[in-house]
C-alpha cells in the first residue's frame, strides 16, 4: 500500500546507534508538545510529551528536548532497534483545544 | 478490543457518491477528532467534538460533515466524494491533556 513516509525527510541509522529526530514548531505561545510514532499500516501512537516549563524529559529509551528560544523540539532514541523504524511526528498545542502536527520524519533502522 | 475502532478499514467509492466513515471509542473520553493524512503532509484536522452537543470545524472541513451520535461514536461523511479526498482518515479521542489515541485508520480511494 501507499506509504505515509513518501517525500519525508529520512534518517537511516544503524541498529544499536542513537537517533535524533528534529522538529521546528511554529507558535511561540504553544506550551505543550507531543511526539508520536506511526508504524506502517497503523495509526500514530503516543511516545512522550513535554510542557513548556521543562526543557528535557526522559522516558524509556527516549528523551525529548525543548528549546523555546529557537522553537525547536527533538526526540532522541537510545540504542535504536528495528522496531523503531517508523514515521515520527511532533505536535504542538496551537490553541488550548487543538494540536498541530508536523509533516513527519521517517526513521529507517539498518540491521 | 481496540480503544478506537474505525470502520471500514478500506473503501473504494465512485466520484459523487456519499460515504460515511464510522468511529467508536471505549476510552470514555469526551473529545473526539477526525484527521486526514496524505503522503508528506502529516495529519490535518477535519472536525472535532468536545461533547455530543459540540461540533467544531478544523482546518480542512470543506466537503465533509460529522455527526456525534453518542459520547463513544463520531462519524465522518463525505456528501459527494471527489478524487482529491482520496487519503487515509484517522479518528482519535483525547484525554484532557490532549494526548490523542488514534484508530487504525480508513484508507479511502475515490475513483
Amino acid at each position: 500500500g501507499e506509504s505515509v513516509g513518501l517525500h519525508l525527510p529520512t534518517l537511516s541509522v544503524q541498529e544499536g546507534d542513537n537517533s535524533i529526530i528534529n522538529c521546528a514548531y511554529s507558535n511561540s505561545a504553544s506550551d505543550y508538545f507531543i511526539w508520536y510514532k506511526q508504524e506502517s499500516g497503523k495509526g500514530p501512537q503516543f511516545i512522550i510529551d513535554i510542557r513548556s516549563n521543562m526543557d528535557k524529559r526522559q522516558g524509556q529509551r527516549v528523551t525529548v528536548l525543548l528549546n523555546k528560544t529557537v522553537k525547536h523540539l527533538s526526540l532522541q532514541i537510545a540504542a535504536t532497534q528495528p522496531g523503531d523504524s517508523a514515521v515520527y511526528f511532533c505536535a504542538e498545542n496551537i490553541t488550548p483545544d487543538r494540536l498541530a502536527f508536523g509533516k513527519g520524519n521517517q526513521v529507517v533502522v539498518i540491521p | 478490543d481496540a480503544d478506537v475502532t474505525q470502520t471500514p478499514r478500506n473503501r473504494i467509492t465512485k466520484t459523487g457518491k456519499r460515504i460515511m466513515l464510522e468511529c467508536s471509542q471505549t476510552k470514555g473520553h469526551d473529545r473526539m477528532y477526525w484527521y486526514r493524512q496524505d503522503p508528506g503532509l502529516g495529519l490535518r484536522l477535519i472536525y472535532y467534538s468536545f461533547d455530543v452537543k459540540d461540533i467544531n470545524k478544523g482546518e480542512i472541513s470543506d466537503g465533509y460533515s460529522v455527526s456525534r451520535q453518542a459520547q463513544a461514536k463520531f462519524s465522518l461523511s463525505l456528501e459527494s466524494a471527489i478524487p482529491n479526498q482520496t487519503a487515509l482518515y484517522f479518528c482519535a479521542t483525547s484525554d484532557p491533556r490532549q494526548v490523542l489515541t488514534f484508530g487504525s485508520g480508513t484508507r479511502l480511494t475515490v475513483v
